[in-house]
């Protein structure tokens, strides 16, 4: 157990519709961030929070956005929804402001979009 | 731009062989790299990294790997493989410089045959 929490642990929805993908940090670090796994692009990064502020962005959607709320959790919400938003999306935190120190992943939310 | 390259898609070995995977990255200096493992259904467990120092490194579960500067390497070595190490397995770079994402290869599944 990595101590990063991701709820739900699957979700299907149908095109056109948001969802909100939820992410718990280990106690104790400030940085969230969120990647996407799917077949043809693999693991993706999306986007970093660190202490509540946006710190880096990847290659996240304009129909994607993120938060980081003052209890650290982080919250990724994808709207507008189409197939091929269809993938895994992990959510990793660490203590720093920088992934390459170490970075610990949760289990992941499988999102299903039909 | 760093970039991550698993050319082995697929790999299967018996139980008891020894292992190899092969990892090469793209970045002008030393950057950070790391080797994670996903079991099916679970998120990414790391498995080691290297950030300087001995260009060996010992992981969990008995894998370790070997930065080769010159060969622009990271590839990643059991001695003896159980049927429990079965699983994807990714390398990943990170560098300060270029954010604080990691950059993913595609992954090698690896099969273990009895």
């Amino acid at each position: 157990d990595s101590g990063v929490t991701q709820t739900p642990k699957h979700l299907i929805t149908a095109t056109g519709q948001r969802v909100t993908l939820r992410c718990s940090p280990r106690s104790g670090d400030l940085s969230v961030y969120w990647y996407q796994q799917s077949l043809d692009q693999g693991l993706q990064f999306l986007i970093q929070y660190y202490n509540g502020e946006e710190r880096a962005k990847g290659n996240i959607l304009e129909r994607f956005s993120a938060q980081q709320f003052p209890d650290l959790h982080s919250e990724l919400n994808l709207s507008s929804l189409e197939l091929g938003d269809s993938a895994l999306y992990f959510c990793a935190s660490s203590v720093g402001a920088v992934s390459v120190t170490e970075a610990f992943f949760g289990q992941g939310t499988r999102l299903t979009v039909v | 731009a760093q970039s991550v390259t698993q050319p082995d898609i697929h790999i299967t070995v018996s139980e008891g062989a020894s292992l190899e995977l092969r990892c090469n990255y793209s970045y002008g200096a030393t950057p950070y790299l790391f080797w994670y493992v996903q079991s099916p259904g679970q998120g990414l467990q790391l498995l080691l990294k290297y950030f300087s120092g001995d260009t060996l490194v010992q992981g969990i579960k008995g894998f370790e790997a070997e930065f080769k500067r010159s060969q622009s390497s990271f590839n990643l070595r059991k001695p003896s493989v159980h049927w429990s190490d079965a699983a994807e397995y990714f390398c990943a770079v990170g560098a300060k410089e270029y954010g604080n994402k990691l950059v993913f290869g595609a992954g090698t599944i690896l099969r273990v045959k009895s």
